[in-house]
């Protein structure tokens, strides 16, 4: 019964490669986000999706692509992984009849070698 | 623009000390408030929340109160224990609910 949920929880891979994290939500919601947390546990958002429709799109590499095919559903692909990617992605979702309270998910490592 | 700034840390308190973690915001209008936690190797979850001025937030021991004049909102809690070593986070929603602004995160270790 896990309200928001990403897959994989852990990544490792090479310079280079291409890589996608998925997100789930099954609370109906229709805003879905992406976070970027840095090992400093500094939060900053990539990416806001409402309706499946892009609604925020901070500065962040066109290498970064985020994906929704329906409400209930937004991945993250990233081209070309720099060392720099390595961090703790976390996808969100809210409703606003919540008073837009963001639930997160447990967030997915990425370790860029 | 909208912005968050919390007092940094990291924080390290005996078990059963008074905890205050400083929050101040700047926001256009009445945002809505929150207090996040994180717990180590864990994702953010919601801690409190309050939408208007004057409004008090509270959940398991911890309060903030969403103070306009002083554009505040401090989380307190008269005893903590070990359980509560975490991240905490301060963020306030904009009017609109598209965006979230998170403070910088104030790391907290409670010792036996």
């Amino acid at each position: 019964d896990t309200a928001v949920s990403q897959t994989p929880k852990y990544l490792v891979t090479q310079m280079g490669n291409d890589k996608s994290i998925k997100c789930e939500q099954n609370l109906g919601h229709d805003t879905m986000y992406w976070y970027k947390q840095d090992s400093k546990k500094f939060l900053k958002i990539m990416f806001s999706y409402n309706n499946k429709e892009l609604i925020i799109n901070e500065t962040v590499p066109n290498r970064f692509s985020p994906k929704s095919p329906d409400k209930a559903h937004l991945n993250l692909h990233i081209n070309s992984l720099e060392l720099g990617d390595s961090a703790v992605y976390f996808c969100a979702s809210s409703q606003v009849a919540s008073m837009k309270t963001q639930y997160f998910g447990p967030g997915t490592r990425l370790l860029v070698l | 623009g909208n912005s968050v700034t919390q007092m940094e840390g990291p924080v390290t308190l005996s078990e059963e000390a008074f905890l205050t973690i400083n929050c101040t915001y700047t926001a256009t209008g009445y945002p809505s408030l929150f207090w996040y936690v994180q717990y180590p190797g864990e994702g953010l979850q919601l801690l409190l929340k309050a939408t208007k001025a004057d409004d008090k937030g509270s959940n398991k021991g911890f309060e903030a109160t969403y103070r306009k004049e002083t554009t505040s909102f401090h989380l307190e809690k008269g005893s903590v224990q070990v359980s509560d070593s975490a991240v905490y986070f301060c963020a306030l929603s904009d009017l609109a609910g598209n965006q979230f602004y998170f403070g910088t995160g104030t790391s907290l270790t409670v010792i036996p």
